[in-house]
């Protein structure tokens, strides 16, 4: 079954430590992003790329990078520069062609920072 | 630029009820519309979408209609079960920026059995 991956559901670590977030996607999609959630908050994007070896920072990129070195994966790493790093966090793909972006969501990683 | 407002939440509602949750969109070319639905603890998954003005989108008993004259996209449901208890968001894409889809805040729908 085609469909993203996001690994692990669950996340701790401490404060000042990075972590990288999975996803992968065998859609052959070739846009791909990240997106942060926060209690009863919508949809913040972090980070999207159109293509691999690109990637364009979205609206809250400080505190986080990506990597697009495949088109089937793109890991988030949350940096301790992030200050308030504790969200759920979302990544997804599209086709990225016309204006019918109909995204695809993973089931999401919950990263706790203690 | 492009925009999505929805209604705030939580809706509640018993079962059985009528569901409507408002969306409204600002866009400058011809954008597509998108409702998702989010069950607790899981990622966004596309309920309904509609591409051109008049089109309406259906799915599982839930409904909306593209109307540009209004600049609207509002989900319907005409009877509501406990198990649609979830975020619903409505969203927009033009194929600009990047192909990215501007989604509204959601509003949290509770059906009491």
């Amino acid at each position: 079954d085609g469909g993203i991956t996001q690994s692990p559901k669950y996340l701790f670590r401490k404060e000042g430590q990075n972590v990288t977030l999975s996803c992968e996607q065998n859609l052959n999609h070739d846009a791909m992003y990240w997106y942060r959630q926060d209690p009863g908050q919508g949809l913040r994007l972090i980070y999207y790329s159109q293509i691999v070896n690109d990637f364009q920072k979205g609206d809250i990129a400080e505190g986080y990078s990506v990597s697009r070195e495949k088109k089937e994966s793109f890991p988030l790493t949350v940096t301790s520069a992030q200050k308030n790093p504790t969200a759920f966090y979302l990544c997804a793909s599209s086709i990225a062609a016309g204006r019918v972006n109909e995204q695809f969501f993973g089931p999401g990683t919950r990263l706790t920072v203690l | 630029g492009n925009s999505v407002t929805q209604m705030e939440g939580p809706v509640t509602l018993s079962e059985e009820a009528f569901l409507t949750i408002n969306c409204t969109y600002t866009a400058t070319g011809y954008p597509s519309l998108f409702w998702y639905v989010q069950y607790p603890g899981e990622g966004l998954q596309l309920l309904l979408k509609a591409t051109k003005a008049d089109d309406k989108g259906s799915n599982k008993g839930f409904e909306a209609t593209y109307r540009k004259e209004t600049t609207s996209f509002h989900l319907e449901k005409g009877s509501v079960q406990v198990s649609d208890s979830a975020v619903y968001f409505c969203a927009l894409s033009d194929g600009t920026g990047g192909f990215k889809t501007i989604f509204g805040a959601g509003t949290r729908l509770f059906v009491k059995a």
